[in-house]
Order: structure tokens, then C-alpha cells, then sequence
């Protein structure tokens, strides 16, 4: 069985630019979490989709920010335009039991 | 949610058994204690959940007493291959988000 996986591994732009990630979770499962390390500091949640509604947005950092999750399938986290604080790693998770996540390696971005 | 509090570093060599503690005094009747592993360039894995006593898998045991103010991570004879950092979580939210602490960082020496 699949993992989760993401793409790009890594992404590096300048600041002021537009970076899309995507988010392809395990197959058959509804939660789609994405979740986030910035430099130093401990992973964060961002949001929480079940299928393709937002159940919990209260991570997201600010309206630069906007994920989608098309069809309840894959998912992707558009970041426009960019700032030098966003740089990170951004990780995705999908699960079926809450507490059970798996997550994917994660995306590095890189703002400069 | 409850706050965790675990070591942030510790050293073992290979063979031993590694116990790493966490603290979780305001634990709430209904939490769950979860263990994650997360191995450098890769996402957090799950390795282990329980509510009290013992629970073992075929990765590690998680022990918690009575009183569930604490939980203990157990690695049998751990190989260079566990050295990660290992995050105790506890409680989650009606959105089942997951929220990391700092972790404790495991060094497994030759």
C-alpha cells in the first residue's frame, strides 16, 4: 500500500512568489491533515479536511495561505505570496483512526 | 489539552533498553497518551497508544501508572535504526489535530 506523498520534496523561491504543494494521502482515507515546522521551532497544525470540507482551519497562519482538497482526493497548500517566514517544512497526514496519522515526508521550503 | 513534558536528549547504546518518560500532569480523564518517532528528512510515524497499565506492540511498550500523571516509552535493545526523536502526545481536540511538543531527541551509539 501506498504511502502518503508530497510533492515537491523541496521548493525554493523568492520572496513575493507563489509555491503550491500537493498532498497525496493513502488511499481511502478521509482525514487529510497538513501540519508545519518552521525553523527552531515544534510542528504546528495548520488544517484538518474531511474528505473535501475544512473541518478545523485554525492553524493557518494568515489568508496568504489557502489549501484545497479537490474532490476529497489529493490535496494542495497554495502560500501567495510568500514571505521569508513561511520557509519550513511543510508535512501532510491522512488517517481513518484519529490518532493514528501517517504522515508523508514532507515538503522543504525555502523563502529567500 | 494536557502539556507533556519529556526530556530533550538522550544517549544509549545498541542492545540496551531505552526508557524515556513523559510528564502530562493535567491529563484529562478521557485522553489518550501516543507516542510518535520521527527519523531526520521523514514525517512523524506512529509507534504506540494507550489509556493505562501496559501496552505492548512489536515496536515498544508504553507503561502507565495508576494515577496516568506519567507514561514511560520502552525500546528493547535498540540498534543505531532508532536513533530519532520521539514525541509523547497527549489528549487531542474534537478535531483530532495533533500537537507536538519538543520531543526527546534518542542517540543510539555503536
Amino acid at each position: 500500500e501506498a504511502g502518503v506523498t508530497q510533492f515537491p520534496s523541496h521548493s525554493v523561491i523568492e520572496k513575493g512568489q507563489t509555491v503550491t504543494l500537493r498532498c497525496d494521502p493513502i488511499s481511502g482515507h478521509d482525514n487529510l491533515y497538513w501540519y508545519r515546522r518552521v525553523m527552531g521551532k515544534e510542528i504546528k497544525f495548520l488544517l484538518h479536511f474531511v474528505k473535501e470540507s475544512k473541518q478545523d482551519e485554525s492553524g493557518m497562519p494568515n489568508n496568504r495561505f489557502l489549501a484545497e482538497r479537490t474532490g476529497g482526493t489529493y490535496s494542495t497548500l497554495k502560500v501567495q505570496p510568500a514571505e521569508l517566514e513561511d520557509s519550513g517544512v511543510y508535512f501532510c497526514a491522512s488517517s481513518q483512526v484519529p490518532y493514528e496519522q501517517y504522515f508523508g515526508p514532507g515538503t522543504r521550503l525555502t523563502v529567500t | 489539552l494536557a502539556k507533556t513534558t519529556q526530556p530533550i536528549s538522550m544517549d544509549s547504546y545498541e542492545g540496551q533498553e531505552v526508557n524515556i518518560t513523559c510528564s502530562h500532569n493535567n491529563i484529562a480523564t478521557n485522553d489518550y497518551i501516543t507516542w510518535y518517532q520521527q527519523f531526520p528528512s521523514q514525517g512523524p510515524r506512529f509507534i504506540i497508544q494507550g489509556y493505562k497499565t501496559k501496552v505492548t506492540n512489536e515496536v515498544a511498550s508504553l507503561f502507565i501508572p495508576a494515577d496516568r500523571k506519567s507514561s514511560t516509552l520502552s525500546l528493547p535493545r535498540v540498534s543505531l535504526s532508532d536513533t530519532a526523536v520521539y514525541y509523547c502526545l497527549v489528549g487531542m481536540d474534537s478535531s483530532y489535530k495533533l500537537i507536538f511538543g519538543s520531543g526527546t531527541r534518542l542517540l543510539v551509539r555503536p
